[in-house]
């Protein structure tokens, strides 16, 4: 089956920095790569998602670029935010089943 | 997106008793799937819900243990059974909107085994 790996597990970047986070996925047949977003006691959010037909994708401060390649996918979070500070996970599905794989998150703190 | 509504919230049980959580979806979706998440840890899919047919179970999960029923496009429900001091985490169920098209979360049920 899929499996996803994510790095760094833990990130503290200032306010204002950028930050990046880095999945990789094992297998080549996985065309679907949605991040979420989970702040503490909540529900995991969609924040961004990208298809594997496509490159790149932004959407204000964030973007995600993705190489089928080398099989992994970035997350870059731009000018943060102290709203940031959340944990991120990546995640993988192989299309038609829809199933998610996810990544073992990131905590990213933002220091104000 | 779709309303998706997660009950209980939370609850804490005692050992060897079951737990059935409910899922409610305001439309009707295709796939609705239940994912665990131990405390600090990564999401794991227990298994994908059919509806009108038996649930598909990833590896590590069986229907004794965690049977799921599905009547219908906007329902579903997780049954924790004979439940251990392992099997506290959150359990929540995902709705998946179409073909590498987006999933959505409830809030998700915190369960506490003593």
């Amino acid at each position: 089956g899929e499996n996803v790996e994510q790095h760094p597990s833990t990130l503290s970047v200032q306010e204002g920095d950028s930050a990046v986070i880095k999945c990789t996925y094992s297998d080549s047949a996985s065309n679907y790569f949605p991040w979420y977003k989970q702040e503490l006691g909540k529900r995991p959010q969609l924040i961004i998602d990208i298809r594997s037909n496509v490159g790149e994708k932004k959407d204000q401060r964030i973007a995600v670029t993705l190489n089928k390649t080398a099989k992994h996918f970035s997350l870059h979070i731009t000018e943060t935010q102290p709203e940031d500070s959340a944990v991120y996970f990546c995640a993988a599905s192989i299309g038609g089943n829809e199933k998610l794989t996810f990544g073992t998150g990131t905590r990213l703190t933002i220091i104000p | 997106s779709a309303v998706i509504s997660q009950k209980p919230s939370r609850d804490i049980c005692q050992r060897g008793t079951s737990l059935t959580i409910q899922c409610q979806v305001d439309s009707q979706v295709t796939m609705m799937f239940w994912y665990r998440q131990q405390p600090g840890q990564s999401l794991t899919l227990i298994a994908t819900a059919n509806q009108g047919s038996e649930a598909t179970y990833e590896s590590g999960f069986v229907i004794d243990k965690f049977p799921i029923s599905r009547p219908n496009l906007t329902f579903s429900t997780l049954t924790v059974s004979n439940m251990s001091p392992e099997d506290s985490s959150i359990y929540l169920c995902s709705v998946g909107t179409g073909y590498n098209q987006p999933q959505h979360f409830g809030d998700g049920t915190r369960l506490s085994i003593l």
